[in-house]
């Protein structure tokens, strides 16, 4: 079975551009995560989305944004790109039955805005 | 706020043993989980502890102490593959993962 997929692997902006990641769930899994890791830091969560219904946010302006499709794949969209944006984007899936689920993470995007 | 406190960097020796700590501060607890990763890599799943005590898998154990707000991952026999990242996140009162900024570990031969 494949695993979490995330696309592009990486991406290079510049400030003020639009930027959308994709990702792809493992199969089976309804529940999305999407996390920002800047260098040396852990990841900060973004997003959570089941069933195509958010479930949560985490403290990230409203140049943030996401949404998960029938097919249970999910998109973030980052408008009005900063440098402070430039990190690895990191996509995770769980099967979203219950609240106490180990995610699992996709490779990530690494974002670099110029 | 939200606080999860672990070491920035740690050596050990191949072979030997080492104890990484976490300490957290949340509002709530659902439960500790340890992630893995290694540099350019996507974190993966270690252990999780829920209820005080010691979980032992294989080479890795991972202790809970919830009313002391804290936690150790252990890993024994150490080989240079262990060489990575281990990142320490507490689930919290609204089912969010909080993490910590991860610990380096460097393994020598």
């Amino acid at each position: 079975d494949a695993g979490v997929t995330q696309s592009p692997t990486h991406l290079i902006k510049t400030r003020g551009q639009h930027v959308t990641l994709r990702c792809s769930p493992i199969s089976g899994h309804k529940s999305v995560s999407w996390y920002q890791q800047v260098l040396g830091q852990g990841p900060q969560f973004i997003f959570q989305y089941y069933e195509k219904e958010e479930r949560g946010r985490g403290n990230f302006p409203d140049r943030f944004s996401a949404r998960q499709f029938p097919n249970y794949s999910s998109e973030l969209n980052v408008n009005a790109l900063l440098l402070g944006d430039s990190a690895l984007y990191l996509c995770a899936s769980s099967p979203g039955t219950g609240d106490n689920e180990k995610l699992f993470f996709g490779s990530g995007t690494q974002l670099s805005v110029l | 706020g939200q606080n999860i406190d672990q070491p920035t960097e740690m050596t050990a020796t191949e072979g030997a043993i080492v104890q990484i700590n976490c300490t957290y501060q949340t509002s709530g607890f659902n439960g500790l989980f340890w992630y893995q990763q290694h540099a350019g890599e996507a974190p993966t799943f270690l252990s999780y502890n829920v209820l005080d005590g010691l979980e032992e898998k294989g080479r890795f154990s991972s202790f809970l102490s919830r009313s002391k707000g804290y936690s150790y991952l252990l890993l024994k026999e150490l080989q240079m593959k262990d060489s990575a990242s281990y990142l320490c996140a507490v689930m919290d009162s609204n089912y969010q993962l909080i993490w910590g900024a991860g610990t380096k570990l460097i393994i020598k031969p």
